[in-house]
């Protein structure tokens, strides 16, 4: 089936620094991947849509210049957190479009801000 | 607005027994749905999903029930196993972008 891989899994970085985090779509093309935020013990919120050649959409509420995301070829969406401060903490996740056969998700990015 | 809900937080069952998680939406024009799994620590793994033409698909000792009627979406999970011991979530999906309920944590009972 699909794969996607997200990296780093983890990630602890110094508050003020910016983090990339990548997500591949290993085995099939996807012009469009999608960005999750998950707060612990809370649901998933779709932070951003990444589009393949052009600029993300993000939802109401999140911050572009802080979310910064660059889907630069048809297997790479990268989510670059910038300035990262301790409210940043989170699981962030990626998914992608499976070529119209469903919505495969990556692992998942914990990222940790000190 | 729409919203996805699911109608409890939490689950306990003996292994070996059924498991029946539900999800009630609240947009009516929502066409494809979708349970998944995620286990601590993991992203959401797809488990199965449903188009409004559809009430009912099977999967592997999984079942997924649609009533659209009062926007109810159900996961029947049969002969529970340690392994299925999760936090479950129902999505609805527009256009690619998912909105997901709040998760039900199961926890089957050896």
């Amino acid at each position: 089936g699909a794969v996607v891989s997200q990296h780093p899994s983890r990630v602890i970085c110094k508050s003020g620094t910016s983090v990339k985090i990548e997500c591949r779509s290993l085995d099939f093309q996807a012009t469009t991947m999608f960005w999750y935020r998950q707060f612990p013990k809370k649901s998933l919120m779709l932070m951003a849509t990444s589009n393949e050649g052009s600029k993300a959409t993000y939802e109401q509420g999140v911050e572009k210049d802080k979310f910064l995301i660059n889907h630069a070829s048809l297997t790479l969406s990268t989510l670059t957190v910038t300035s990262a401060h301790p409210e940043d903490s989170s699981f962030y996740i990626c998914s992608a479009d499976d070529r119209g056969y469903g919505y495969t998700f990556g692992s998942g990015t914990r990222l940790t801000v000190v | 607005g729409e919203s996805v809900g699911l109608h409890l937080p939490t689950l306990s069952v003996q292994e070996g027994d059924n498991s029946i998680i539900n999800c009630a939406y609240s947009n009516s024009a929502s066409d494809y749905f979708i349970w998944y799994k995620q286990e601590s620590g993991k992203g959401p793994q797809f488990i199965i999903d449903i188009r409004s033409n559809m009430d009912k698909r099977q999967g592997q000792r999984v079942t997924v029930l649609l009533n659209k009627t009062v926007k109810h979406l159900s996961l029947q999970i049969a002969a529970t196993q340690p392994g299925d011991s999760a936090v479950y979530f129902c999505a609805e999906n527009i256009g690619g972008k998912s909105t997901f309920g709040d998760g039900t944590t199961l926890t089957v009972k050896p």
